[in-house]
């Protein structure tokens, strides 16, 4: 089946640094790629959609200048969160999405941890 | 808005009970409904998903089947095991599509001891 991976798994990071993280479809091109973040033993959020070759789709109350994100390829997606704080620690989670004959099907990564100090 | 709720957990089982995870869902638009796994360490898997009313999906002895006049998604297994151990996710599509636009629920941790 597809692959996602993210990298890195874990990250730490001091507070003001910023960080980056890639995820990329390893067996298939993904035009769009989704953000999301989970805390802990709480759902998914969904942050924004990455889009190959244009700019991102935020949602509503995600800062786009703190959570950049860069689509540069049909097979990467890369989410700097810039300035951290320790409130920024979370699990990071992006999906891609491939497209079959009569549908689309989501592929998760297996996240990335952040913890700022 | 689109949203999905889901019971709460944990849940906890003995090997071979039986499993439902209760998922309701805002009846806006024609979504396609899905439930996700999250073993441990790991990222989340697709279990199965419906696309249209009176769907059933099916996946390793789970089956949740689309109810329109309910707006819900139960998930249901006949007898669990240890290694079903892990975080299930309801979710549906926004916007009425199945482009890959999700929203979840909450997330229910199983446990199931032997």
């Amino acid at each position: 089946g597809a692959v996602v991976s993210q990298h890195p798994s874990r990250v730490i990071c001091k507070s003001g640094t910023s960080v980056k993280i890639e995820c990329r479809s390893l067996d298939f091109q993904a035009t769009t790629m989704f953000w999301y973040r989970q805390f802990p033993k709480q759902s998914l959020m969904l942050m924004a959609t990455s889009n190959e070759g244009s700019k991102a789709t935020y949602e509503q109350g995600v800062e786009k200048d703190k959570f950049l994100i860069n689509h540069a390829s049909l097979t990467l997606s890369t989410l700097t969160v810039t300035s951290a704080h320790p409130e920024d620690s979370s699990f990071y989670i992006c999906s891609a999405t491939l497209l079959t004959r009569s549908s689309y099907e989501q592929y998760f990564g297996p996240g990335t941890r952040l913890t700022v100090t | 808005g689109d949203s999905v709720t889901q019971m709460e957990g944990p849940v906890t089982l003995s090997e071979e009970a039986f499993l439902t995870i209760n998922c309701t869902y805002t009846a806006t638009g024609y979504p396609s409904l899905f439930w996700y796994v999250q073993y441990p360490g790991e990222g989340l898997q697709l279990l199965l998903k419906a696309t249209k009313a009176d769907d059933k999906g099916s996946n390793k002895g789970f089956e949740a089947t689309y109810r329109k006049e309910t707006t819900s998604f139960h998930l249901e297994k006949g007898s669990v095991q240890v290694s079903d151990s892990a975080v299930y996710f309801c979710a549906r599509s926004i916007g009425g599509t199945s482009y890959g636009k999700l929203t979840f629920g909450q997330g229910t941790i199983l446990t199931v001891h032997p």
